[in-house]
């Protein structure tokens, strides 16, 4: 069985500044996805950036980047210049494809973007 | 628009009735999951099902049902409401390769 962790309950950060959000995985499959996912309060679940465990390079989309650290099975996610927008929460989440791609959410972190 | 579609978005329920939760995607996904999300907690999957006729039960299934007819169609049933199935519930499809894409979700309430 897959585990997802964020030790970061409620994290805050000066908007235009940079921050970091937590996620360490356990599992035990060699070929798995890790993501993360946006929930601002509409309640939407957005897909904010996913990660192949195969693939080295760290995943960018835009303003949001990751440090994939497979052998110590960590996933972080820095937002740059954060904007209001920014403002929700955040969760790790990992799959593997031979679990009928079911996905495993950690607890989520709630960030604030502050002005 | 293309995705998930997902009915009601909001419904109460009393204790003992039962209900269907809709859901429909038109991305021609395999895959398909039900979630519930409790307050402060993550996502937990209820049940799952990767292609048309099959299903399974994921970490929370009790008292839930699902089939899956039809590879766009993955509706939830609630057999017999209890207040310990008040929360908000997702469902989600997604091809190969992870990356589910969401439907807006449905807040039930059982009193």
């Amino acid at each position: 069985a897959q585990t997802v962790t964020q030790s970061q309950p409620e994290m805050s950060v000066q908007e235009a500044e940079t921050v970091t959000l937590s996620c360490t995985y356990d599992t035990s499959e060699s070929n798995y996805y890790l993501f993360w996912y946006k929930q601002p309060p509409s309640r939407q679940m957005i897909l904010v950036i996913r990660q192949e465990a195969y693939k080295q390079q760290n995943a960018t989309e835009n303003r949001f980047s990751v440090n994939f650290q497979k052998a110590a099975k960590s996933f972080s996610l820095k937002i740059s210049d954060s904007q209001l927008g920014d403002t929700a929460m955040y969760f790790c989440a990992s799959t593997n494809n031979n679990a009928g791609n079911m996905l495993t959410f950690g607890g989520g972190t709630r960030l604030m973007v502050k002005p | 628009n293309a995705g998930v579609t997902q009915t009601p978005k909001f419904q109460v329920l009393k204790t003992g009735q039962s209900m269907t939760l809709q859901c429909a995607q038109d991305m021609n996904h395999e895959y398909m999951s039900w979630y519930r999300q409790d307050p402060g907690m993550g996502l937990r999957l209820i049940h799952y099902s990767v292609g048309a006729g099959i299903t399974d039960q994921g970490e929370v299934p009790n008292g839930y049902n699902v089939s899956r007819s039809t590879t766009e169609d993955f509706p939830l049933r609630l057999l017999s409401a209890a207040p310990s199935q008040t929360s908000v519930y997702f469902c989600a499809s997604s091809g190969t390769g992870g990356g589910y894409t969401f439907g807006s979700g449905t807040r039930l309430t059982v009193v």
